[in-house]
């Protein structure tokens, strides 16, 4: 069963623009929310993460948004760069086990 | 300080072949994760430990796959009899504390298995 769904299987932005990556969960137990980047033969790396207590998250150029009631997330990447060209998963948890999407491709443009 | 690490980085395995991978967690590091990941999917969770002791293997697709951490440090993930559907990168994560999701998993490169 797909908890967690990204639905966007690419995105490709221009640099310097915002990058938005979206991601969708079902399961209303999970109570904080991940996001992890992944290059090629690499294993993801931690990007940033938020606990359903709240609605926003920024570090830097990322930006992460909850809404609960729609039981949607997303990723704001602003501004775009081209070293941001990567495979993002959405991740969920609530108990022992984490739930990713499948990922979002992102080519950023020079 | 070093990551976490895993080996093979690529195994190749005649159907029916018995596999181990195995992972080494960064240094102190409580909880450790294994997940299979097949080609364009997301990780999917196997199983969890937290030191020494498996709490969670709800994961584990089949009685083919046994996952142990005997001094809760280095873990192995074997696979018996493997299966086609076996083919897979197989990821491995440490986390500091125990607990889970609340603290952000450190992933190794992972183990690409194919069985042929």
């Amino acid at each position: 069963d797909q908890q967690v769904k990204q639905n966007s299987p690419s995105l490709s932005v221009q640099e310097g623009r915002i990058s938005i990556l979206n991601c969708d969960y079902t399961n209303s137990m999970f109570d904080y929310f991940l996001w992890y980047k992944k290059y090629p033969a690499e294993g993801p790396t931690f990007l940033i993460s938020i606990s359903s207590i709240k609605d926003k998250n920024e570090d830097g150029r990322f930006t992460v948004f909850l809404n609960k009631s729609a039981k949607h997330l997303s990723l704001h990447i602003v501004p775009s760069q081209p070293g941001d060209s990567a495979v993002y998963f959405c991740a969920a948890t609530g108990n022992n086990d984490m739930r990713f999407g499948a990922g979002t491709r992102l080519t950023v443009k020079p | 300080g070093a990551g976490v690490s895993q080996s093979p980085r690529y195994k190749v395995a005649k159907r029916g072949q018995d596999v181990a991978l195995r992972c080494d967690p960064i240094s102190g590091h409580v909880s450790l994760f294994w997940y299979q990941q097949a080609l364009g999917q997301g990780p999917e969770f196997l199983t969890y430990f937290q030191n020494e002791a498996q709490l969670d293997k709800s994961g584990l697709p089949s009685d083919r796959f046994f996952a142990e951490r005997p001094e809760g440090s280095v873990s192995t993930l074997k696979i018996q009899r493997t299966q086609q559907e076996d083919s897979a990168v197989y990821l491995c994560a440490s986390s500091r504390d125990s607990g889970t999701g609340y603290h952000e998993q450190y992933f190794g490169p992972g183990t690409r298995l194919t069985v042929t």
